[in-house]
């Protein structure tokens, strides 16, 4: 069975500072790879996603994410914290589309990040 | 486009009462999902529609969590009777085709049982 664990449950940065999220996954193949990020009263937004490739891949909001097989690995960066970018971040799993039908995601339970000014 | 809609944003109910959630896709997105976050934890599937069938129902807690998808349309969750370890935020996803993972999430759902 897939899992995902982001061992920080809250990180605090100060605006302008570098950010890296943990995250580590727990699956049999080459899996699909999501961060997620949640403001207060807002759905889930997917920030980046990893299917195949480039093991580093940019995202939207100036994150980026890195793969690394060898550590099941997929932490997200960014290199200047905002004050907007205060939210709560998922890290996710999904099954890749070659052993099935792509569909149910495997969430980790969040980081909130504070940002401070 | 119209996002994922779901009403109500909050419900708040009694031990034992019936609750509907409803959830409004994207227009013409035919697979339809349902997680769900009790408090502190991570967020966990329920269910996948794909247009009004149920391609996917292994997370469903147990058999007082009744979900349908009306002419593969909205969907509705209902809980009856409402335990309070129900609790949570009920997010609902949409995507137009399941293969490639392109959900769009609605804001969810705050159900708190007391």
């Amino acid at each position: 069975a897939q899992s995902v664990t982001q061992p920080d449950i809250h990180i605090t940065v100060s605006e302008g500072a570098s950010l890296e999220l943990r995250c580590n996954y727990s699956y049999g193949a080459t899996p699909y790879l999501f961060w997620y990020v949640q403001s207060p009263g807002q759905g889930l937004q997917l920030l980046l996603k990893y299917f195949s490739g480039d093991t580093l891949v940019q995202g939207i909001k100036g994150f980026e994410a890195e793969f690394k097989r060898s550590q099941s690995s997929f932490n997200l960066r960014k290199p200047s914290v905002h004050w907007s970018d205060a939210a709560e971040y998922f890290c996710a799993v999904g099954r890749s589309i070659n052993t099935g039908t792509a569909s149910k995601l495997t969430f980790g339970t969040g980081t909130r990040l504070q940002v401070t000014l | 486009e119209a996002g994922v809609t779901q009403f109500p944003s909050h419900s708040v109910i009694e031990k034992g009462q019936t609750v509907t959630l409803r959830c409004d896709p994207i227009s013409g997105h035919d697979n339809l999902y349902w997680y769900r976050r009790v408090m502190g934890k991570e967020i966990k599937f329920l269910l996948h529609f794909v247009k009004e069938s149920k391609q996917d129902e292994s997370g469903m807690p147990n058999n007082r969590f009744l979900a349908e998808r009306t002419g593969g349309t909205y969907s509705t969750l209902k809980v009856q009777p409402a335990e309070l370890e129900d609790s949570g935020v009920y997010f609902c996803a949409s995507s137009q085709a399941a293969r490639n993972y392109g959900y769009t999430f609605g804001s969810g759902t705050r159900l708190t049982v007391v």
